[in-house]
């Protein structure tokens, strides 16, 4: 089953704070992050896997409940580069699939 | 930096006609996936390689698609006979077994 991922789209303005949430209907074993810009393909940004970890790297990190079946993306202080589709893959039964993503539109 | 590589990059082609996409994964990396994405969605698993060996085709459509990693290396798709429907960007994309996909720049399908 696709996760599903809310809002689908986001605009913010230059400096402004974003969360991304995916959820799942089916138990996880890990939940993967990536940002695709215009054109361009996927790009990796953190997995978190079963225990609940949460990751960041630089201002943007994340957290998963694996109980609730759920992961957020947390984008703080937003640049103009943060720009792009963010999809989230779930993991389970070895397989991995990807939500229909969330756009996110950065304003100057 | 190593690359996942793609080609073509684009390639436009007639409904019924045979195409074929190429993908080069990151050296060592055993496992090899093509995706196919439509344009507002997310990545869509076709076919996904474990060295030379098919480990998932649940959503390729076996009437048209087919897919081979012959040396457990490189691999290619090939649609025979492409339809309206096909087309889409295919991302192909590599990973060590469990971890971050490393995805190529894809290949844009137009069937007229």
């Amino acid at each position: 089953q696709q996760p599903v991922q809310s809002p689908q789209a986001v605009i913010l303005r230059e400096g402004e704070d974003a969360v991304i949430n995916c959820s799942s209907s089916k138990a996880l074993y890990s939940v993967h992050w990536y940002r695709q810009k215009h054109g361009e393909a996927p790009v990796f940004l953190m997995i978190l896997l079963k225990g609940g970890e949460q990751k960041g790297h630089d201002k943007i990190s994340a957290s998963f409940n694996e109980k609730k079946q759920q992961s957020s993306l947390y984008l703080t202080a937003s640049q103009l580069s943060y720009s792009g589709t963010y999809f989230c893959g779930t993991e389970s039964d070895d397989k991995i699939i990807f939500g229909k993503g969330t756009r996110l539109h950065i304003l100057p | 930096e190593a690359e996942v590589a793609q080609s073509p990059r684009y390639k436009i082609t007639e409904k019924s006609q045979a195409v074929a996409f190429w993908c080069d994964p990151i050296s060592g990396h055993a496992t090899l996936y093509w995706y196919r994405q439509i344009l507002g969605q997310g990545p869509e698993l076709l076919v996904q390689f474990q060295d030379e060996s098919v480990v998932d085709d649940s959503q390729l459509p076996k009437d048209r698609f087919s897919a081979e990693r012959l040396k457990g290396v490189d691999s290619t798709l090939k649609i025979q006979p492409a339809e309206l429907g096909d087309s889409a960007m295919y991302l192909c994309a590599s990973s060590l077994e469990g971890t971050e996909q490393f995805f190529g720049p894809g290949t844009r399908l137009t069937v007229l």
